[in-house]
């Protein structure tokens, strides 16, 4: 089965950067990449990007590409997703998703909030 | 703009059928067998109801049925219950820059 459990919400200021993490437990973990999906306020499933946690390698949505990093410790079982140069509409859920070409757990969510 | 479209939209009465099309292209549904569906209550994660276009995690009901055909693919839930409504969510593997891609999602409202 096995659990996701994502670091607290955020509020943070535009240009500024953050870090989310999301720490899993239950299941092997680099059987799986991590998947990074976002929700804004009131609308639909967003996909950034995934890391494949065996070896680190990374895949980003176009529109995310300069702005964001994820990566994975596997000491830990814990992948980390960092936005940077945050902007207004960027205010959204992140969830962490264990996945492939399907997304089968999910973390809780995180809220980050950007605002002046 | 979603890259998958789904209506805005669905209602039922319980014990009715239901049908929510997801519309892609032949960069994604129609050439990869990776569509999955997701139910989402307000509030909550999403959970995964169907993957690979037509399976069924252990534990999701038998009344949710997923089906693909060229590039549509569909999810069909039976026998509709009150706890069915939610909002549900397609995605699908592409051969685009963003390798995920979901639909814009769908209401689906229990009468």
């Amino acid at each position: 089965q096995g659990q996701m459990v994502q670091s607290g919400a955020e509020v943070t200021k535009p240009g500024a950067s953050v870090r989310v993490s999301c720490k899993t437990s239950g299941y092997p973990f680099t059987s799986y990449a991590v998947s990074w999906v976002r929700q804004a306020p009131g609308q639909g499933l967003e996909w950034i990007g995934w890391v494949t946690t065996f070896n680190g390698k990374t895949n980003y949505a176009q529109r995310f590409q300069n702005r964001v990093s994820l990566t994975a410790d596997t000491a830990t079982r814990t992948a980390y997703m960092e936005l940077k140069d945050l902007r207004f509409d960027d205010t959204a859920v992140y969830y962490c998703a264990r996945s492939l070409y399907s997304f089968g757990l999910w973390g809780q969510g995180t809220l980050l909030r950007v605002s002046s | 703009q979603s890259a998958l479209a789904q209506p805005a939209s669905v209602s039922g009465s319980p014990g009715q059928s239901i049908t929510i099309s997801c519309a892609g292209s032949s960069g994604d549904i129609g050439t990869f067998d990776y569509v999955s569906w997701y139910q989402q209550y307000p509030g909550k994660a999403p959970t995964l109801i169907i993957y690979d276009v037509s399976k069924r995690p252990s534990g999701v009901s038998d009344r949710f049925s997923g089906s693909k055909s060229g590039s549509t693919a569909s999810l069909i839930i039976s026998r509709l219950q009150t706890e069915d409504e939610a909002d549900y969510y397609c995605s699908s593997y592409s051969s685009s820059d963003t390798l995920m891609i979901f639909g814009g999602g769908t209401t689906l409202t229990v009468l």
